[in-house]
């Protein structure tokens, strides 16, 4: 099985900090990398996939970048409703796995 | 639009039998995967595997092959995951999911939270 090591685990910031959440993948997986948020008692929802793609126009202060092992999530401006959890998942091969999720507090 | 709708909470004991379903509305149901997704409370997401309506082709990830079982009902549009034998450690939040053309996952549905205590 693929290994998805996301860091860190958890976060402090400001409303208006620039925050970076990373996934590295125990094996090469190409593009083949999503990110999701996810807010207390709600589904995830996604945010990116291919790596960089992003889901909604309306989502543009999100950006994904990296390609093989390594990979990044990068929120440019943080706003109050990003105050969340973020999982990654690799889906280049079965079974599929999320990263550990990165919790971003206040 | 695309909608996953999932059965409502459940409590079980130990060792009893349940099924929950996801409705799956607005897209053609029979060319997309359905995932099904492990949250236990507290914690993070687990990807549990995967069926094809089209032809019910699974597959498990290790951690619950042989625990769990995926199955679908393309006349009415649903997709299960089935426990025969419920343990403690089964409580959490069971959420189902499209694997879309990029084979990420794309749509979720609300959550099914399943609670087993004796």
């Amino acid at each position: 099985d693929i290994q998805m090591t996301q860091s860190p685990s958890s976060l402090s910031a400001s409303v208006g900090d620039r925050v970076t959440i990373t996934c590295r993948a125990s094996h090469d997986i190409g593009n083949d990398l999503a990110w999701y948020q996810q807010k207390p008692d709600r589904a995830p929802e996604r945010l990116i996939f291919g790596a960089s793609r992003i889901q909604s126009a309306l989502l543009s202060r999100f950006s994904g970048s990296g390609s093989g092992t390594d990979f990044t999530l990068t929120i440019s401006s943080l706003q109050p409703e990003d105050f969340a959890t973020y999982y990654c998942l690799q889906y280049k091969t079965f079974p599929r796995t999320f990263g550990q999720g990165t919790r971003v507090d206040i | 639009e695309v909608q996953l709708v999932q059965s409502g909470a459940e409590m079980k004991k130990p060792g009893e039998s349940l099924k929950i379903s996801c409705l799956g509305s607005g897209y053609n149901f029979h060319l997309y995967w359905i995932g099904w997704v492990r949250q236990m409370p507290g914690k993070g997401l687990e990807w549990m595997g995967i069926i094809h309506p089209g032809d019910s082709e699974t597959r498990y990830s290790p951690s619950f092959q042989g625990h769990v079982t995926f199955s679908v009902d393309t006349s009415i549009r649903t997709a299960y995951v089935q426990w025969n034998s419920l343990r403690a450690s089964d409580t959490a939040m069971y959420y189902c999911a499209t694997q879309g053309g990029s084979g990420s996952i794309d749509y979720w549905g609300q959550g099914t939270l399943v609670t087993v205590s004796s």
